[in-house]
């Protein structure tokens, strides 16, 4: 098993552009989430999804969009980049929902110019 | 909404020295869970706490959930350079999916 693949690893935009930081995980995981980890601030969770088909915001939603059509993949979208959106970001997943443990990938580091 | 506060957010020790990092939830919490992130990686799950006045231990890591369950501290005995990291705890409250993070604790030891 890969556990939960992030791409990619470092990117650099202009402020307006947009982008789509792409998540997987092959462990059949029910529960997908975003976070972003900026300096003093900890893990903020961005959006979670329970399932294939249902998504919901988290602390931070703004500026972001995410879909879940598989079981596999939660992408998560900037429609229109900001340097506020320069963070680290990190998919978790996990089986189930509320006792279960996450599972991180290793992280997208974003710079908006 | 709910928030977990995490302190100290760094410390310092020499090695051998002990160490101890505490959460505390506004709210009642479900659960808490302990993750270690190293520097330039990801977090890595440590530990869950379920039960009232819970404690678990793995080697010289002591995880305690408080009787209210709304603070919880990871207590590391006799610090080695392997222990350097940030340490996170993050908490439920019941059927709630939202998993809320303290700003995390950055250890540094001394050699």
């Amino acid at each position: 098993n890969a556990g939960v693949t992030q791409t990619p690893k470092f990117q650099v935009l202009k402020t307006g552009q947009s982008m789509t930081l792409q998540c997987a995980q092959d462990m059949n995981h029910e529960y997908m989430s975003w976070y972003r980890q900026d300096p003093g601030m900890g893990l903020r969770l961005i959006h979670y999804s329970v399932g294939a088909g249902i998504t919901d915001q988290g602390e931070v939603p703004n500026g972001y969009n995410v879909s879940r059509s598989t079981t596999e993949d939660f992408p998560l979208r900037l429609l229109s980049a900001a340097p506020s959106q320069t963070s680290v970001y990190f998919c978790a997943s996990s089986f189930g929902q509320a006792r279960e443990k996450l599972f991180f990938g290793s992280g997208t580091q974003l710079s908006v110019l | 909404g709910q928030q977990v506060m995490q302190i100290p957010q760094y410390q310092h020790v020499q090695e051998g020295e002990d160490f101890t990092t505490y959460c505390n939830s506004s709210t009642t919490l479900s659960n808490i869970q302990w993750y270690k992130q190293r520097p330039g990686g990801h977090p890595v799950f440590l530990i869950q706490l379920v039960k009232s006045g819970e404690v678990k231990k793995q080697k010289r890591l002591t995880f305690q959930f408080g009787e209210a369950k709304k603070n919880s501290s990871l207590h590391i005995t006799a610090t080695q350079t392997t222990d350097v990291g940030t340490y996170f705890c993050a908490g439920r409250t019941g059927g709630y999916q939202k998993v809320t993070f303290g700003i995390g604790t950055k250890l540094q030891v001394i050699p």
